[in-house]
């Protein structure tokens, strides 16, 4: 079992320029998330899915777009990168809601020059 | 909306010695879920203890423990005999009771340093 990993696990971009990171779990769970970590601040939202086909946004989603094509994938898209993008982001998943861990990928650090 | 704040940005502890991290949370919900979760320098986010809003029982893991007071909103972590592994950035994290809304806000995070 591998949980949630993360690709890739570090990047460099210029602004204006887009990407996608991957989030990948093998443990069938229902929801997955996206979440953002910036220094002296904790973790936030950035979009969520239910289920599969399904996203939704979180607290901070301007500027991403998402898409779980597959149950087992999340994507997060940044279309043109900025440099208020220099972020770690997170990738979580959980079983059925009802208050249960999220557990939480490697992470990706993400830096926009 | 749901606020988090830790209020302590750094603490440090010898090793064996006992440590309490503070977190309080402001809501209007009745039914929630709070949380521990544990990032060492190693990035991963791992759960350190749950606690159901519903329970008066405070939770327990092992060296781990929280003193959750309702009324006073307030959701502190107890770690005893800590170890230097402990050493790490602590994140306190709400959750609102009820389908499709599991989502976490956590607060800003204390780190913690242990000191052999």
């Amino acid at each position: 079992n591998a949980g949630v990993t993360q690709t890739p696990k570090f990047r460099v971009l210029k602004t204006g320029q887009s990407m996608t990171l991957l989030c990948a779990q093998d443990m069938n769970h229902e929801y997955m998330y996206w979440y953002r970590q910036d220094p002296g601040m904790g973790l936030r939202l950035i979009h969520y899915s239910v289920g599969e086909g399904t996203t939704a946004k979180g607290e901070v989603p301007d500027g991403y777009n998402v898409s779980r094509l597959k149950k087992q994938n999340f994507l997060l898209g940044l279309e043109s990168a900025a440099p208020s993008q220099t972020s770690v982001y997170f990738c979580a998943s959980s079983p059925l809601a009802g208050g249960n861990e999220q557990y939480f990928g490697p992470g990706t650090r993400l830096t926009v020059t | 909306a749901q606020t988090v704040t830790q209020s302590q940005p750094e603490m440090s502890v010898q090793e064996a010695e006992t440590v309490t991290l503070s977190c309080t949370y402001d809501t209007s919900e009745n039914n929630y879920y709070l949380f521990w979760y544990k990032q060492p320098p190693s990035r991963q986010m791992i759960l350190v203890i749950r606690q159901e809003a519903y329970k008066q029982q405070n939770a327990t893991e092992n060296r781990f423990s929280v003193n959750f007071q309702k009324a006073a909103k307030s959701f502190s972590l107890k770690i005893s005999d800590s170890q230097l592994g402990d050493t790490a950035m602590y994140f306190c994290a709400f959750m609102k009771f009820g389908y499709n809304t599991d989502k976490l806000i956590f607060g800003t995070g204390t780190r913690l340093q242990v000191f052999p």
